[in-house]
């Protein structure tokens, strides 16, 4: 029982690099989130998906773009990396406004 | 728009003493709410969450909360600490909507003292 795989679970990145951080769901959720995480901060949104084929901006989405391929997979892309990316970034899906189920994180470093 | 405050971004509590965690929310009409808590180097689980059937909402591992609407509140408590309930706890809403989207307070660290 899978849940919410996220990949990779750690990268390091120059400044100005890009690169995509997957994410998908076995549960036929229809919500998608992408969240980051930083000291003190606690969770912020960056982008969400309600369904397929729909994708809203959150809290935070300067710098990142998404992709909502299909039910299952949620992608974030990071077109060119700055160190104020550095975070821990957290997938999650839900059933609409139901609980959130959360993937291992990736931590994310950019130098 | 929801939103939601956790106050005290750590507490410390001594073993056997009551944990009070803090959680007031923001909303247009009352929400779903819930409790996540993060162990060190782990994802957020769910602790637990209100839905509307009861007010006191019961939990895992001894915890549980109480929705005040009058308050705008979702306090945590649990009546006795335990060395392994330090970690990070999160308190989040999401309003009555199918195209909702999930918010989380910053945090709040708990320490159990020996």
């Amino acid at each position: 029982n899978a849940g919410v795989t996220q990949t990779p679970k750690f990268q390091v990145l120059k400044t100005g690099q890009s690169m995509t951080l997957q994410c998908a769901q076995d549960m036929n959720h229809n919500s998608m989130y992408w969240y980051r995480q930083d000291p003190g901060m606690g969770l912020r949104l960056i982008y969400y998906s309600a369904s397929e084929g729909t994708t809203d901006k959150g809290e935070v989405p300067n710098g990142y773009n998404v992709s909502r391929l299909n039910k299952r997979e949620f992608s974030l892309r990071l077109e060119s990396a700055a160190p104020s990316q550095t975070s821990v970034y957290f997938c999650a899906s839900s059933e609409y406004q139901r609980e959130a189920f959360f993937g291992q994180g990736t931590r994310l470093t950019v130098v | 728009a929801q939103s939601v405050t956790q106050l005290g971004s750590h507490v410390s509590v001594s073993e056997g003493a009551l944990v009070l965690l803090r959680c007031n929310y923001s909303s247009s009409v009352p929400p779903y709410l819930f409790w996540y808590v993060q162990y060190p180097n782990q994802g957020l689980q769910l602790l637990l969450k209100y839905t509307s059937a009861a007010t006191l909402v019961k939990g895992i591992n001894g915890f549980e909360a109480e929705f005040k609407k009058s308050e705008t509140s979702f306090h945590l408590t649990k009546p006795s600490a335990h060395m392994s309930d330090a970690a990070e706890y999160f308190c989040a809403v999401a309003p009555y909507s199918s195209a909702s989207k999930i918010i989380f307070g910053s945090g709040t660290r708990l320490s159990i003292r020996p």
